[in-house]
């Protein structure tokens, strides 16, 4: 099965602050990322947080951690509609980042 | 500029065709990816290749071959595909041991008729 649980969609009106959760079943990656793909697009790496932190804020990103119940979740402040996206939080599996399938953000104007 | 260059960025084929997809990376990263996204699937890892060693192959058919010649580039040989092969082809490197996670090109979308 999937080493990660996202939800499939989210809805947010411009401005507004968008979370996004993942819960993951491998807690052995020493860093954690989040990745955003724009249509017709390859994967852009937005943020990571090193395994022994519990938040790392970056501009409108703010990443938690809660490595107890694995949970992991990006905060964007001030939602615009060009963070319109599918959005990633890929552990690292034995050899290589497992993605799965994403949670769609549509920001309405 | 994702330092990780994709060619060609569309390709259509016939099932009987050969052709080739070509990743480079200008990043002197070590370990170099194959990933395929389908609409209705996760991005799936195809290949792995680290310091130009195939070191994972995730029982992908063997109509699709691999190819590292050197750290900087990556080939995916395609033969006698089926339509079900449709799909977005990612490649991604990265510098294995290193925190900057992977760094993805723009794609190939490859459309097999």
């Amino acid at each position: 099965g999937e080493d990660v649980e996202q939800s499939l969609f989210l809805s947010v009106r411009e401005g507004d602050s968008s979370v996004i959760n993942c819960t993951y079943t491998d807690s052995s990656s020493t860093y954690l990322y989040w990745y955003k793909q724009e249509p017709g697009a390859g994967l852009q790496l937005l943020t990571y947080i090193f395994s022994n932190m519990d938040m790392k804020q970056d501009q409108r990103l703010t990443v938690l951690l809660n490595k107890k119940d694995k949970h992991l979740s990006l905060r964007i402040a001030d939602t615009q509609t060009g963070d319109s996206a599918i959005y990633f939080c890929p552990p690292k599996g034995r050899r290589a980042l497992t993605f799965g399938s994403g949670t769609r953000l549509q920001v309405q104007p | 500029e994702t330092g990780v260059t994709q060619t060609p960025r569309h390709l259509v084929m016939g099932m009987t065709n050969k052709k080739s997809l070509k990743c480079e990376q200008h990043l002197g990263h070590n370990a170099m990816y194959w990933y395929k996204q389908s609409a209705k699937k996760p991005l799936e890892l195809m290949f792995v290749y680290s310091l130009e060693e195939r070191v994972e192959n995730n029982s992908v058919p063997s109509r699709f071959s691999p190819e590292c010649p050197n750290s900087s580039h990556l080939f995916l040989h395609l033969h006698t595909l089926q339509p079900e092969d449709s799909a977005l082809y990612l490649c991604a490197s990265s510098q294995e041991g290193g925190a900057d996670g992977y760094t993805f090109g723009s794609g190939t979308r490859l459309t097999v008729v």
